[in-house]
């Protein structure tokens, strides 16, 4: 089965900081790739997904991640944090044969300090 | 485009009673996805039902159950509670489930407190 881990369950930079959330997977497979995020009290909204076609992705809010094959990762960035993106981020790989499941890293909260 | 949409948002309930939580996917999606968070274990996947048949299971007991209709609805049950499964329980839809890229869209999840 195919793994993420996120490194760093808390992360804190000052707004207008740089944001690098970071993520790692595990795959002897082409992954696909999820970023999530989770606003409190609320569900997961999609921020960015790799599905091959380029290894940097652009997301939403700013946000951007690359996929390096060499470091099995996909981290996620923005270069100017702002208030509004404190939040848990996740980190998803998608696996199944008959159906995609998704695995996800066990959160990164993002605190942005004013 | 309505988003998914997860009823009750909050349920509390007593150890040993069962509990039925319900989705309604995204209009013309046929995958739905379930999953259990929780602080100490995160988000897990439960099981994807399509076309009302179960087609992937997560590594949870017995007691955790669900179905899904032709109207691709789907319902998650849950039978003899412990304190252990008060979570926020997500429902995810994606348009066929089969495609390793799609992306899944997530309800506002229901949080269900045992006591």
């Amino acid at each position: 089965a195919q793994s993420v881990t996120q490194l760093g369950s808390h992360v804190s930079v000052s707004e207008g900081a740089l944001v690098l959330l970071r993520c790692n997977y595990s795959s002897s497979v082409p992954p696909y790739l999820f970023w999530y995020v989770q606003y409190p009290n609320q569900g997961l909204q999609l921020l960015l997904k790799y599905t091959s076609a380029a290894t940097l992705v652009k997301g939403i809010n700013g946000f951007e991640a690359e996929f390096k094959k060499s470091e099995t990762s996909f981290h996620l960035t923005k270069p100017s944090a702002h208030m509004s993106d404190a939040a848990e981020y996740f980190c998803a790989v998608s696996e199944g044969r008959t159906g995609n499941q998704f695995y996800f890293g066990t959160g990164t909260s993002l605190t942005v300090i004013p | 485009k309505a988003g998914v949409t997860q009823t009750p948002r909050y349920l509390i309930k007593t150890r040993g009673q069962q509990v039925t939580l319900s989705c309604s996917p995204i209009s013309g999606h046929r995958s739905v996805s379930w999953y259990q968070q929780t602080p100490g274990q995160g988000l897990q996947f439960l099981f994807e039902y399509f076309s009302e048949t179960q087609r992937n299971k997560g590594n949870f007991p017995g007691r955790f159950s669900g179905r899904q209709f032709s109207n691709s609805r789907s319902e998650m049950n849950v039978s003899t509670l412990e304190l252990g499964d008060s979570a926020l329980y997500l429902c995810a839809s994606s348009s066929s489930g089969t495609a390793l890229q799609e992306t899944q869209y997530f309800g506002p999840g229901t949080r269900l407190l045992v006591l």
